[in-house]
């Protein structure tokens, strides 16, 4: 069955470093989407990807598409103590009629 | 406009009770859907509505009940509350398929199991 593995599960940066995550899947996706969660909070839409090595940009952050459409990235250039949160890419799932799932997504600490 | 409302925000259940979490919409979206959060595993699908009528299970259906009488309402039921079912369960809509669109979500409902 398709499996889609979101890496890391966790990372810590000191404010003003970089920071990716990364969605891998076993097989070829229609599109993927990247979403956003603050702590205590709900996910919020940041984007959706569906051509190949697509990549777009929103002010610090950077998302690509892999051109075998099987990968995906989440970059922030310069993190902020506002980027603190849970980022989670998602996926139409074959297995479950095309449904939207998520990854187990990527919790992003900032120390200031 | 209000977008996606939960309600309650914070529940505290016996095992064995029955309740339903309340989830309405005012953006006159088609689908609808509901996600329980766990530490390290995510949103997961629970179950999914293509329109008043219409709805289907995810991945994790067991234990809860859907049905969509309104385009605006998609109430979850638990029918015997377990403590497996202690999670955060998020209601989201969205225009079209969320697969091909942005899936706006309620706040969230904290619910405890005991």
């Amino acid at each position: 069955g398709q499996q889609v593995m979101q890496i890391p599960q966790y990372q810590h940066v000191q404010e003003g470093e970089d920071f990716t995550t990364y969605c891998n899947s076993s097989t070829t996706l229609s599109n993927i989407q990247w979403y956003k969660q603050r702590p205590g909070g709900h996910p919020v839409f940041l984007i959706q990807l569906v051509k190949s090595g697509e990549v777009k940009k929103q002010k610090r952050l950077t998302f690509q598409f892999g051109e075998a459409k099987k990968n995906s990235s989440l970059h922030i250039t310069a993190t902020q103590t506002t980027d603190v949160g849970t980022y989670f890419c998602a996926w139409p799932n074959m297995e479950y009629g095309n449904k939207l799932v998520f990854g187990a997504g990527t919790i992003l600490r900032v120390k200031s | 406009n209000a977008g996606v409302t939960q309600t309650p925000k914070f529940q505290v259940l016996k095992t064995g009770q029955s309740m339903t979490l309340q989830c309405a919409q005012d953006m006159n979206h088609e689908y609808m859907s509901w996600y329980r959060q766990d530490p390290g595993m995510g949103l997961r699908l629970i179950h999914y509505s293509v329109g008043a009528g219409i709805t289907d299970q995810g991945e994790v259906p067991n234990g809860y009940n859907v049905s969509r009488s309104t385009t605006e309402d998609f109430p979850l039921r638990l029918l015997s509350a377990a403590p497996s079912q202690t999670s955060v369960y998020f209601c989201a809509s969205s225009y079209s398929s969320p697969t091909l669109t942005e899936a706006f979500f309620g706040q969230g409902t904290r619910l405890t199991v005991v």
